[in-house]
């Protein structure tokens, strides 16, 4: 089974709507991330927390939210889906003193 | 916040020694260097990680002069499945929100 797991893998939603992203761990982490990637491009931060109670902005937090649910899920939130935020999402997460990630398959997301 | 820069794009051939170089000349005294690969529509997958000097894995060199403004990913002998877009991370692991700048990266195309 796969340590990072990402629902739904695919989704295309209307403008406007709201959608949320989830993300499980099973490796014990205590830091999880959410990324975008856009084609042709790098990743960029949107969100990541070091704990269940501890939650941060990324680079590219507006227009997003989350929610820490449980050590092992992280979840992305957007409130009301705009087409430029079609893009292709990352879940990753991270054990503290390391500098290794590990990600997610992906979410790919179309806004329409 | 340490920014780098990479190649846009190389092309080397199957059984080739690979070099790519990051630049990362505002390196802070506290960051590390980690290297990532990612295929398409996947996740980045860790490659290296290093301080200063030489670090080596079963995958891959990490070469990082004394002055530590630059660093040279290292991949011996690379074949077809190697071609993937290589990203060069500089930061500091507990300011989640410096070290997690993947950029645009170098994406390597293994030629037959």
């Amino acid at each position: 089974d796969a340590d990072v797991t990402q629902t739904p893998r695919n989704r295309i939603t209307k403008t406007g709507k709201r959608i949320m992203l989830e993300c499980s761990q099973t490796k014990g982490h205590d830091r999880m991330y959410w990324y975008r990637q856009d084609p042709g491009l790098g990743l960029r931060l949107i969100y990541y927390s070091f704990d269940v109670k501890d939650i941060n902005k990324g680079e590219i937090s507006d227009g997003y939210s989350v929610s820490r649910q449980a050590q092992a899920k992280f979840s992305l939130s957007l409130e009301s889906a705009i087409p430029n935020q079609t893009a292709l999402y990352f879940c990753a997460t991270k054990r503290e003193s390391s500098y290794e990630q590990y990600f997610g398959p992906g979410t790919r997301l179309t806004v329409t | 916040l340490a920014k780098t820069t990479q190649p846009i794009s190389m092309d080397s051939y199957e059984g080739q020694e690979v070099n790519i170089t990051c630049s990362h000349n505002n390196i802070a005294t506290n960051d590390y260097i980690t290297w990532y690969q990612q295929f398409p529509s996947q996740g980045p997958r860790f490659i290296i990680q290093g301080y200063k000097t030489k670090v080596t894995n079963e995958v891959a060199s990490l070469f990082i002069p004394a002055d530590r403004k630059s660093s040279t990913l290292s991949l011996p002998r690379v074949s077809l499945s190697d071609t993937a877009v290589y990203y060069c991370l500089v930061g500091d692991e507990d300011n989640a929100g410096n070290m997690l700048t993947f950029g645009g990266g170098t994406r390597l195309m293994v030629k037959p």
